[in-house]
């Protein structure tokens, strides 16, 4: 079974507008950390957002928030006033973290979200 | 510190051909994980070192790859006899964890690997 889906092929926004990408999520281990990278075209995976599953507060850094609904197990990534420089990849991932000591992280399909000027 | 480097950044090997990529991690960081990223996919896992010590291989990893992380510190993955299916983005990431607690992993920008 897929453990992360990122259904969105690709997503556009106006220049200054909010988007929200889409993340649902399968576990069966009560502690997992959730995260969302980007990837420009320029390939590197930069971290964006963590959300912990027994985190009380949804997480927040910057222009980035995640709406994270644990018993609809969903974590969408919320871009506030959308920038030029967020077109890019945009990357569901998760960690479970029972599973002894292995740390991998499992990704989805990613979502391309495009920013018209 | 200048985050996790990888090398090369291109390659492009004929089919049946070795290769080679190096990973060097955040100095401080133990555990090194390599991924590979197919057109239009996610990265997929490959394999992770915990210090020197490969503790996980995916199925992924067939007989042609091996990977390597003498002394803890830089990381090597090798193709032997490469296949045309092989080619994809090779990333490398690392990552500090204390008995347990992760703190954050860092990719480098990745190997893109073509084999003509």
């Amino acid at each position: 079974a897929q453990k992360i889906t990122q259904t969105q092929p690709g997503m556009f926004v106006q220049e200054k507008e909010a988007v929200t990408l889409d993340c649902t999520y399968d576990t069966s281990d009560p502690s997992y950390g959730l995260f969302w990278y980007k990837q420009p075209s320029s390939g590197e995976m930069i971290f964006l957002i963590y959300q912990g599953s027994y985190d009380q507060q949804n997480a927040t850094e910057g222009r980035y928030s995640l709406n994270f609904q644990k018993a609809r197990k969903s974590a969408n990534l919320v871009i506030s006033a959308s920038q030029l420089g967020d077109s890019a990849m945009y990357f569901c991932a998760m960690r479970e973290a029972s599973l002894g000591a292995n740390s991998k992280l499992t990704f989805g399909k990613g979502i391309t979200l495009s920013v018209r000027p | 510190d200048t985050g996790v480097s990888q090398d090369p950044r291109h390659k492009i090997t004929k089919r049946g051909q070795n290769v080679t990529f190096r990973c060097d991690p955040i100095s401080e960081h133990n555990r090194l994980y390599w991924y590979r990223q197919t057109l239009g996919q996610g990265p997929e896992f490959l394999t992770y070192f915990q210090n020197e010590a490969q503790l996980e291989k995916s199925r992924l990893l067939s007989d042609r790859f091996s990977a390597e992380r003498p002394k803890g510190s830089f990381s090597t993955l090798e193709i032997q006899r490469t296949e045309q299916g092989d080619s994809a983005m090779y990333l490398c990431a690392s990552s500090l964890v204390v008995t347990r607690q992760i703190y954050g992993y860092t990719f480098g920008s990745g190997t893109r690997l073509t084999v003509v």
